[in-house]
């Protein structure tokens, strides 16, 4: 298995453009996660989902942010209109939950929000 | 509130020296903790949990429910161990496990030759 896969790796911007990012997560796995890391605010959930149901979203940080789960194996994370202060890496995670949970992470996506 | 805290940002040690990385949780219940690396530019990756009482590349961390610590131990640290660590823990939502984490804040380690 290649393990989850996140696209593009690497995206550069300019404000108020439309940014998509796409995860493929692990065969079987059930459970999808996003986050997004920076310096300033560590690791943060943005939203997770449960056979491609969305459970919680309440870490997306404003309406400008929204996240798909259209089958299992796919999910897109989207923010329209991009700003400057969006600049971080977005994680994607995914699992099957079991009694002894583990994320497998995806290499992460560095977003540049010029 | 369910919280894990690292209280270091940022740790220096010389190859050879001990190193500790702090987590401290505040949970009710008996805990199920993970300990995190994101080695530089690379996904982050399970190092260990507290429930298999491993060692992986020479760490260690044990459970102290009465100071409510999950330290990260190794005795002698080597350059390649430079990256950040995070602690943490499982979160249900409404009583049901998901498989959702809440990270600590995250500690960068440094390991100078």
């Amino acid at each position: 298995d290649a393990g989850v896969i996140q696209s593009p790796r690497h995206e550069v911007t300019e404000m108020g453009q439309e940014v998509t990012l796409r995860c493929k997560p692990i065969s079987g796995h059930n459970s999808l996660f996003w986050y997004r890391q920076t310096m300033m605010r560590g690791l943060e959930l943005l939203i997770y989902f449960n056979n491609n149901v969305p459970i919680d979203d309440s870490g997306m940080p404003e309406d400008r942010f929204s996240a798909k789960m259209p089958n299992a194996s796919f999910s897109t994370l989207k923010i329209q209109p991009s700003e400057p202060r969006d600049s971080a890496v977005y994680f994607c995670a995914s699992l099957r939950t079991t009694r002894f949970n583990e994320q497998f992470f995806g290499p992460g996506t560095r977003l540049t929000v010029l | 509130a369910q919280r894990v805290t690292q209280p270091e940002k940022l740790l220096s040690v010389f190859k050879g020296a001990p190193v500790e990385l702090k987590c401290n949780y505040s949970y009710s219940g008996s805990p199920e903790l993970f300990w995190y690396v994101q080695y530089s530019r690379q996904r982050l990756q399970l190092l260990l949990r507290h429930i298999s009482r491993e060692s992986i590349k020479g760490f260690t961390a044990d459970l102290n429910k009465g100071e409510t610590s999950f330290h990260l131990k190794k005795p002698f640290a080597q350059e390649e161990d430079s990256a950040m660590y995070y602690c943490a823990f499982p979160t249900n939502a409404g009583g049901t496990s998901y498989g959702k984490l809440t990270f600590g804040q995250g500690t960068i380690l440094t390991v100078h030759p």
